[in-house]
């Protein structure tokens, strides 16, 4: 059974970068699928961020691409977010989930981790 | 980018009763749409993709409809544990996939 975990601060000051990690169980990263990040800020709706392929291959929303790097690491079985220059508007529920290749839906998803923007 | 538009933005259904939760989308996105329950403090959980099909595990009394640029999320006999915001969500055309606003099912 596939399941993920976020990890990372919880705080993160203005202008700087949001660095999140997330670590995939009973399911290796290699084998395929598109791993992503959606955002959800307190008391909002749900906010695609961006997702990657096990080969590195990414796409990423356009609101956020000039901002957003997602990486993966095949041999930890993890896959990482990096948002610079973040402002108290990225302050969020940030969750990790499998996105299905040819039909992008989401599922599993991480438990989610709040990160609040704030000096 | 496509706009994803849910109504009611909160529905209040008594135990038994049917719900009935609208998506529509700013352009068609053929059947390339799924639904997503969350309850407070949850993580999203897939309900349905292709518009209609039934994830794993999800109970008979979800259904989906539609498509083009309207579907429908229907609940035919509500539990009292299907208390949860609901969100639509596209993947016809993206980059960017959408989301829509959500609609909140709250039992009477």
């Amino acid at each position: 059974q596939v399941q993920l975990q976020e990890s990372g601060p919880g705080l993160v000051k203005p202008s700087e970068t949001l660095s999140l990690t997330c670590s995939v169980s009973g399911y290796s990263i290699s084998s395929g699928y598109y791993w992503g990040w959606i955002r959800q800020p307190p008391g909002k709706g749900l906010e695609w961020i961006g997702s990657i392929y096990e080969s590195g291959s990414t796409y990423y929303n356009p609101s956020l691409q000039s901002r957003v790097t997602i990486s993966v690491d095949t041999s930890k079985n993890q896959f990482s977010l990096n948002l610079s220059s973040v402002t108290a508007a990225d302050t969020a529920v940030y969750y990790c989930a499998r996105v299905f290749t040819v039909d992008p839906w989401f599922d599993p998803w991480g438990q989610g981790t709040l990160v609040t923007v704030s000096s | 980018e496509i706009v994803m538009t849910q109504s009611p933005a909160t529905l209040s259904v008594s135990p038994g009763e049917r719900a009935t939760l609208s998506c529509r989308a700013s352009q068609s996105v053929s059947s390339n749409l799924a639904w997503y329950q969350q309850k407070p403090g949850q993580a999203p959980r897939l309900l349905i993709y292709g518009a209609s099909t039934r994830a794993t595990n999800i109970p008979a009394r979800f259904s989906g409809s539609g498509s083009g640029t309207e579907f429908t999320l229907t609940i035919s006999s509500l539990q009292s544990e299907d208390s949860a915001v609901y969100y639509c969500q596209q993947y016809n055309n993206w980059p960017p996939l959408t989301f829509g606003g959500g609609t909140k099912v709250e039992i009477k």
